[in-house]
């Protein structure tokens, strides 16, 4: 069974920094291309970025929001996914879901229970 | 980017009645050479990640209720439930994936009347 699970959240002040971690297990996470996807409080969803397996390349694409200031990262090792964000804005609160890939590019089957960031003074 | 744009925001049907919602693109997400459409409906209920219902416009998600049917193509799509249960109150939001970024519509809400 896919299981993802996500961790870090929490309350920062605007222009700190903060870094998630997804702990996949269930599937072969090498294999897994892998998205973040973000839902502010009463908000609709806002895929975040996304990352391909390193036989495809390692491949990390960005939303315009977000790039520049987050960065997405994989450790096969530890099957583990990380989103580490910088510069962070108050628009930037959301839960933040980790989510596997199938079926094709950006279907997303399988996600986690999220975590929730809050950039507030 | 692609903007997806539901219809309506918030319906109320009565329980086992049908239930529709539409999901218009601003440009087509039928890509020619596959003849696919890259078009996904997901379900979202409160304190719940979103749960996949639908990919490639009309293919249901193993374990999905048939109640539940995607149809469409091109710019035009809807989300039918064809006897709403309880259980099916919740938010839903296409999603094409035909180009990156990948964009969400803003949601609909389905109640109970």
């Amino acid at each position: 069974e896919v299981q993802l699970a996500e961790s870090g959240g929490g309350l920062v002040k605007p222009g700190g920094s903060l870094r998630l971690s997804c702990a996949a297990s269930g599937f072969s996470f090498n294999d897994a291309w892998m998205s973040w996807v973000r839902q502010a409080p009463g908000r609709g969803l806002e895929w975040v970025g996304r990352i391909k397996r390193k036989t495809d390349g390692g491949t990390i694409d960005y939303a315009a929001p977000v790039k520049g200031r987050f960065t997405i990262s994989r450790d096969d090792s530890k099957k583990t996914l990380f989103l580490q964000m910088n510069s962070l804005k108050t628009e930037d609160t959301a839960v933040y879901y980790c989510t596997k890939e199938d079926y094709g590019d950006y279907v997303l089957p399988y996600w986690g229970q999220g975590t929730l960031v809050t950039v507030s003074s | 980017d692609i903007v997806l744009t539901q219809s309506p925001d918030s319906l109320a049907v009565s329980l086992g009645e049908r239930a529709t919602i539409n999901c218009k693109s601003s440009q087509s997400v039928l890509y020619s050479s596959n003849n696919q459409n890259y078009l996904a409906w997901y379900q979202q209920k409160p304190g719940q990640p979103p749960k996949l219902l639908i990919y490639w416009a009309s293919t249901r998600e193993s374990g999905v209720p048939d109640r539940f049917s995607g149809s469409g193509s091109g710019t035009d799509f809807t989300l039918t439930i064809s006897s709403l249960q309880a259980e099916d109150v919740a938010v839903y939001y296409c999603q094409q994936y035909y180009s990156t970024p990948p964009t969400f519509g803003q949601g609909t809400k389905a109640e109970i009347k």
